[in-house]
């Protein structure tokens, strides 16, 4: 089974934190998502990467940076955070012809 | 840019009901669809791939269908169960999309399913 881990489920910070959102993913797929999922706004593109540090920015990336050293691994950095960037965060990867596969969700509070 | 609404936004039905939920998207060069489940405060499971290509896909009690020509979808719950109460997500991959492989999704349709 597809695997896609990330590091916390719960995440409490304050504004002006630089703060780092981790994942993993066990399938070797080259592509990798960040989205945010907002009540009435549903799902948004952050970020996405489509092989080892390479990044492309998304519907919605201020206020947010990625990171992509390693294939399995694809950070969120919130370089400095405020309270509108409080969400629901969730991680994805997919291969060629395959289901997109997401982890548990963070979610970030932003005090 | 690509629209994908699901309708209705909330149902809920007895147990034992067969159900349908459907999502429409308003372009239809895509490259797959697929369907999602989400429980309270967690991640989306992948239920259903449906590729641009094919017409259907089931799995167990699940059925979606793809009619990309009028951008429509349907996921069919057969003999609804109180465990099936969740989120359910329809979303898209584009062809030849800025945004590579990301999906759009639709808000979502809300199941309750009652004893």
């Amino acid at each position: 089974d597809v695997k896609v881990t990330q590091s916390s489920r719960y995440l409490v910070k304050r504004t002006g934190e630089k703060v780092f959102l981790e994942c993993v993913q066990d399938m070797d797929h080259e592509n990798m998502f960040w989205y945010r999922q907002d009540p009435g706004l549903g799902l948004r593109l952050i970020y996405f990467s489509y092989d080892v540090k390479m990044k492309e920015k998304g519907d919605i990336p201020e206020g947010y940076s990625v990171s992509r050293e390693k294939k399995e691994r694809f950070s969120l950095i919130l370089e400095s955070a405020s309270t509108n960037q409080t969400s629901m965060y969730l991680c994805a990867s997919t291969g060629t012809k395959q289901p997109q596969h997401f982890g548990d969700g963070t979610r970030l509070s932003i005090l | 840019k690509q629209e994908v609404t699901q309708i209705p936004a909330a149902l809920s039905v007895p147990e034992g009901e067969n159900l349908v939920l459907n999502c429409s998207f308003t372009d239809s060069a895509i490259y797959n669809l697929q369907w999602f489940r989400q429980d309270p405060g967690k991640g989306l499971t992948s239920l259903l791939l449906i590729q641009s290509s094919q017409r259907e896909q089931t799995s167990g009690r699940l059925n979606a269908s793809l009619d990309k020509s009028s951008g429509r979808s349907t996921l069919y719950i057969a003999a609804s169960q109180p465990g099936d109460s969740a989120t359910y997500l329809c979303a898209v991959r584009q062809l030849n999309s800025n945004s590579g492989y990301a999906l759009n999704f639709g808000k979502g349709t809300s199941l309750l399913v009652t004893p």
